[in-house]
């Protein structure tokens, strides 16, 4: 398995406070990313890093942050937090030889309800 | 936009029969499709993938059919054991791209012992 890791698992928090999601690797890849997965939308990319600073946004970006100021350390951002953005957080990354190819390796997710 | 569409939300079987999970895409370009299965409170995991230079791509009991004109792909699970029962998620890429992955929405598998 992928050395990921996700934290918090589960956070629960009100409208307009401010959230960070930490996603750490210990396989030393390039690539990261944040996705979220709500129920009739599969999963949707946020934000991914190709390299350290190096960030961009995805297909759902809005009211979200990114830093990546280690390798091994994504970190996604919510300034003020609101109840559209309850869903469940998936970080992954890719190595270089499976860039072109798609696949990845996802970490066990972070549950987040903004009440 | 969904690019990527299961119009399956869920598909139940009998142990041992097969599994036929199905997905369909808009962007011709797209040349990558991957499938990731996901257990509840886990992160998905890939499956099978296949590139759109071929129509089709085995793997033990999982093969993944391209049929690249209708713009639709398969999983097939043969035999489907009560242990392939989680979400099933089709996802396709443009490699130009790089990993940005686009999901459909996925398909809870069922298999009934």
């Amino acid at each position: 398995d992928a050395g990921i890791t996700q934290s918090p698992r589960h956070k629960v928090t009100e409208t307009g406070t401010p959230v960070t999601l930490r996603c750490h690797q210990t396989e030393n890849h390039r690539y990261m990313y944040w996705y979220r997965q709500d129920p009739g939308h599969g999963l949707r990319l946020i934000h991914y890093s190709y390299g350290v600073k190096d960030t961009d946004k995805g297909e759902v970006s809005d009211g979200y942050s990114v830093s990546r100021s280690k390798t091994e350390d994504f970190l996604l951002t919510l300034e003020s937090a609101t109840s559209s953005q309850t869903s469940v957080y998936f970080c992954a990354i890719s190595a270089i030889r499976t860039r072109n190819t798609g696949e990845l390796f996802f970490g066990e997710g972070s549950r987040l309800t903004v009440l | 936009d969904q690019q990527v569409k299961q119009n399956s939300p869920s598909l139940s079987v009998q142990e041992g029969r097969i599994s036929i999970l199905n997905c369909d895409y808009t962007n011709s370009m797209f040349d990558y499709f991957l499938w990731y299965k996901k257990y509840p409170a886990e992160g998905p995991t890939f499956l099978i993938s296949i590139s759109s230079i071929k129509d089709k791509n085995e793997d033990g009991r999982f093969t993944v059919f391209l049929n690249k004109s209708a713009k639709h792909l398969s999983l097939h699970i043969v035999p489907s054991q009560p242990g392939d029962s989680a979400v099933y998620f089709c996802a396709a890429s443009v490699r130009a791209s790089g990993s940005r992955l686009t999901f459909g929405e996925g398909t809870q598998l069922t298999v009934n012992p």
